[in-house]
């Protein structure tokens, strides 16, 4: 039950976009299409904001996508705007009703 | 809509014991998984444990397995987190939140903080 591998931060001016990328193994990520992306804010409760790679819950800004290839999947932030900065974590299924989530990445929009 | 409520942290010393609380309220607890996810003081997150809806399943991250117990009281919409033996390393905010079907946690409580040390 390694963690997922994501860079500690990234950042980006208002209006760009950034990609956050989260590396796992042939047994976690790569093996299922249940990997899932949460924004926490400091202080507050992670939210959900994509589901099974690349799927948006009702709700969530189509600003945010997910895409994955291998072992990596990654968030993409499209039009930053100041309320994205936050910690984003990516999760796993893992095999046998277990999950992995990853490090964390601090985005920070300049 | 679906609210979690987590209590039960504190202060505890190492090797003691403690029991957090999941109140949930807004959908049909008896229909959904629950998990505990922790997050100690400026690190990542962390899964820490599976109940299927029912009771009859449960799982367990290597880090707590044989010190910590999931429960639920589906009477009572209560999800339960005993925590036995605990560490220092086991100091964080406990969340807990709603599974869907496997594939993620949609719903998060605000967690509470248990703190180990002596």
């Amino acid at each position: 039950q390694s963690a997922l591998t994501q860079p500690a931060s990234v950042s980006g001016s208002p209006g760009q976009s950034i990609t956050i990328s989260c590396t796992g193994t042939s047994s976690d990520v790569g093996s299922y299409n249940l990997v899932s992306w949460y924004q926490q804010h400091p202080g507050k409760a992670p939210k959900l904001m994509i589901y099974e790679v690349g799927k948006r819950p009702s709700g969530v800004s189509n600003r945010f996508s997910g895409s994955m290839s291998g072992n990596t999947a990654s968030l993409t932030i499209s039009g930053l705007q100041a309320e994205d900065e936050a910690d984003y974590y990516c999760c796993s299924y893992a095999g046998s009703a277990t999950f992995v989530f990853g490090g964390g990445t601090k985005l920070t929009v300049l | 809509q679906v609210q979690l409520v987590e209590s039960g942290g504190g202060a505890v010393q190492p090797g003691r014991s403690l029991r957090l609380s999941c109140a949930a309220s807004g959908f049909t607890f008896s229909s959904y998984g629950m998990h505990w996810v922790r997050q100690a003081p400026g690190k990542g997150l962390e899964w820490v444990a599976i109940i299927y809806y029912d009771g009859s399943n449960k799982y367990y991250a290597d880090s707590v397995k044989g010190r910590f117990t999931i429960s639920r009281d589906n009477s009572k919409d209560t999800l339960y987190l005993q925590m036995d033996s605990l560490r220092a390393e086991d100091t964080a905010v406990y969340y807990c939140a709603r599974d869907r079907s496997l594939r993620d946690f949609d719903h998060w409580g605000r967690g509470t903080l248990v703190t180990v040390s002596s």
